[in-house]
């Protein structure tokens, strides 16, 4: 059965530096997402992107936030200077149309 | 805004009992309602999904679910819980009409003691 897969699993970074954080959606999917969930919160919805655009995103996404589709696999989340309140874990999801998103393992981003 | 609320951080139920996991709604027009699972070190997996239609909506692994419009709620429920349901639960809902982002709830911890 097809996955959505992240790389790394975990990523230990220092304060201020970029990181990038990797998915790699289901093949025929067309609606990529970015969620984060902070240890014991919410899963929190940052970022959609559809036709090589971003469709909808959350105060959160902010401009150390950025996304990108590279080629015709991957996925990117990158954030531009980490602070220590973006420890969290990093969830991709990707959707066909069919409504119901298929999230990956996930990305736990530590930030020290 | 739209909001999920799960109002249970924890359930714990006997095995072969019935289990239901509580989730109500706040999202304006006709929600997209779904329910995740989550065992330990595992992403997300997608259990079943409201769209339209019966009320009752059944998924994975003998899960079902009910919309209920007038409460506002979407229950997950199951009629016999197994130890290995043991894990976090999530209630998520989007709006549709175009915007298929996902609402959480913070989750229900199940626990199923044999």
């Amino acid at each position: 059965e097809p996955e959505v897969t992240q790389t790394p699993s975990h990523q230990v970074t220092q304060m201020g530096q970029e990181v990038i954080l990797r998915c790699v959606p289901i093949s025929n999917h067309l609606y990529f997402y970015w969620y984060r969930q902070i240890l014991g919160q919410k899963v929190e919805f940052l970022v959609s992107f559809y036709n090589n655009e971003i469709s909808e995103k959350s105060e959160i996404f902010d401009d150390q936030f950025s996304v990108e589709r590279p080629d015709g696999s991957n996925f990117t989340l990158k954030i531009r200077s980490t602070k220590l309140e973006d420890s969290a874990m990093y969830f991709c999801a990707s959707l066909l149309g069919a409504y119901e998103q298929y999230f990956g393992p996930g990305t736990r981003l530590t930030v020290t | 805004a739209q909001s999920v609320a799960q109002p249970e951080d924890q359930v714990n139920v006997a095995e072969g009992n019935p289990l239901t996991v509580k989730c109500t709604y706040s999202v304006s027009g006709n929600p997209y309602l779904f329910w995740y699972v989550q065992y330990p070190n595992r992403g997300l997996q997608f259990l079943l999904k409201y769209i339209t239609g019966d009320n009752l909506v059944k998924g994975s692994y003998g899960f079902e679910a009910e919309f209920n419009k007038s409460q506002t709620s979407f229950h997950l429920k199951k009629p016999s819980a197994l130890v290995s349901d043991s894990a976090l639960y999530f209630c998520a809902a989007s709006s549709g009409a175009g915007s298929y982002q996902l609402t959480f709830g913070k989750g229900t911890k199940l626990s199923v003691i044999p």
